[in-house]
Order: structure tokens, then C-alpha cells, then sequence
């Protein structure tokens, strides 16, 4: 059965610091691994979605690697901005009728 | 294009009483999915569905039930509200199924179960 794993639980960094969260796998035969950014009080927003075949993805600041044989992924934020305070959950998928498991999140506050 | 709508944002209820969690969507995806997320935890996937009168269970199915009788709405029912059942409902659709495109989630239903 996956199990996805996330730590630190929380993190404080300054802003315009750069920062790595991670996210880790038991199941390396993976689909697919997502992450998601959820506000306060708000739903889950989709940041990045990384194929099995492929090594990273990137939006704007954000860089997604997925490195299966170790069974990890990271999400790097480059120079963090107090906007990026959020929580964030990656979701690993294992393909066929199984349902996407997700991690319980990194909760990011960058300090002004 | 409002995207997935939920409907009530917060509700208390009192243990065995029954209520109906509304989702819509307005994008034409044909699939739908209930999850819960309980404090500091992830999320669970409770039922889903892949059209319009086709369900089925997800990981933490008991004590809900769940109908599609069309492609926009996928209402969830909880029969005997138990404490147990206190957490944010969310509801999400995608396009082409599971986890294979991206979901799309609404904003969340806060029920406590007292």
C-alpha cells in the first residue's frame, strides 16, 4: 500500500530565501506524483504534475524533481515571497482504479 | 465559469441526524470525487464518480452514500451523522480520470458532528 511522507510538518524561512520541501514514497511504481498548494480555509490548487517518465517539472519560481528509484520527490521555491505561505501537499498515484494518497503537508510561512 | 461549487461552507450537526453535502461543476468533467480531510491530515478519498450514474467506492466509503444523476452535480448524503464524521469535505472533477490530468477542487465543507 503507498504511503507518502512529508517533513518537516513546518517550516519559517525569510523572505526571498530559496527553500526545498520533500516528499517521499514507499511504492516507486508510481503514475504520476503531484503537488498541490491549499490556503486557509480553501481548497487544494494543483502547482505541478510530474509523469513517472520524466525528471522534473517547473512553474515560474516553482521546480517539481521526482526521483523514483529513491522513491522522493522535491518541490524547490525559489526566492520565496510571503504570498508563498500556504500549505503544501504532494500526492503520489499508482495508476488503475487507485485512488491518489496524499502526504499531510508542509505548512510554509515566509516572513516578511 | 465558476468551476466546483460547494454548498454548505460550514454546518453543525448533531450525532444521527442526516444531511446532504451539494458539488457541482461546470466544466463537463466527467469525473467527480468526494475526499475528506481530517486535522493535520492528508486527504482521503471517500467515493467517486467516472459519468453520470456510475459510482464507486473510494478508501473511506462507510457511513456515506453518493448518487450522479447528472454530469454537473455529485451530491453526498451522510445517513447518521457520527462524530467520527466531523472534518472539511472537499469535492474535486477532472476531465480525463483518477489522477491522470490535474482535479480541480472546490473550496470545502466544514462539518462538526456533535
Amino acid at each position: 500500500k503507498q504511503e507518502v511522507t512529508q517533513i518537516p510538518a513546518a517550516l519559517s524561512v525569510p523572505e526571498g530565501e530559496n527553500l526545498v520541501l520533500n516528499c517521499s514514497f514507499t511504492d516507486s511504481a508510481i503514475y504520476n506524483l503531484q503537488w498541490f498548494r491549499q490556503d486557509p480555509g480553501k481548497g487544494l490548487t494543483s502547482l505541478l504534475l510530474i509523469q513517472s517518465s520524466q525528471r522534473e517539472q517547473t512553474s515560474g519560481r516553482l521546480n517539481a524533481s521526482l526521483d523514483k528509484s529513491s522513491g522522493r520527490s522535491t518541490l524547490y521555491i525559489a526566492a520565496s515571497q510571503p504570498g508563498d505561505s500556504a500549505t503544501y501537499l504532494c500526492a503520489a498515484w499508482n495508476s488503475g482504479n487507485t485512488p491518489l494518497v496524499f502526504g499531510k503537508g508542509t505548512r510554509l510561512s515566509v516572513i516578511a | 465559469n465558476a468551476g466546483v461549487t460547494q454548498t454548505p461552507k460550514f454546518r453543525i450537526l448533531k450525532i444521527g441526524q442526516s444531511m446532504t453535502l451539494q458539488c457541482a461543476q461546470d466544466m463537463n468533467h466527467n469525473y467527480m470525487y468526494w475526499y475528506r480531510q481530517d486535522p493535520g491530515m492528508g486527504l482521503k478519498l471517500i467515493y467517486y464518480s467516472v459519468g453520470a450514474g456510475i459510482t464507486d467506492k473510494g478508501e473511506v466509503p462507510n457511513g456515506y452514500n453518493v448518487s450522479r444523476s447528472t454530469t454537473e452535480d455529485f451530491p453526498l448524503r451522510l445517513e447518521l451523522a457520527a462524530p467520527s464524521q466531523t472534518s472539511v469535505y472537499f469535492c474535486a472533477s477532472n476531465l480525463r480520470g483518477l489522477a491522470t490530468d490535474t482535479q480541480y477542487f472546490g473550496p470545502g465543507t466544514r462539518l462538526t458532528v456533535l
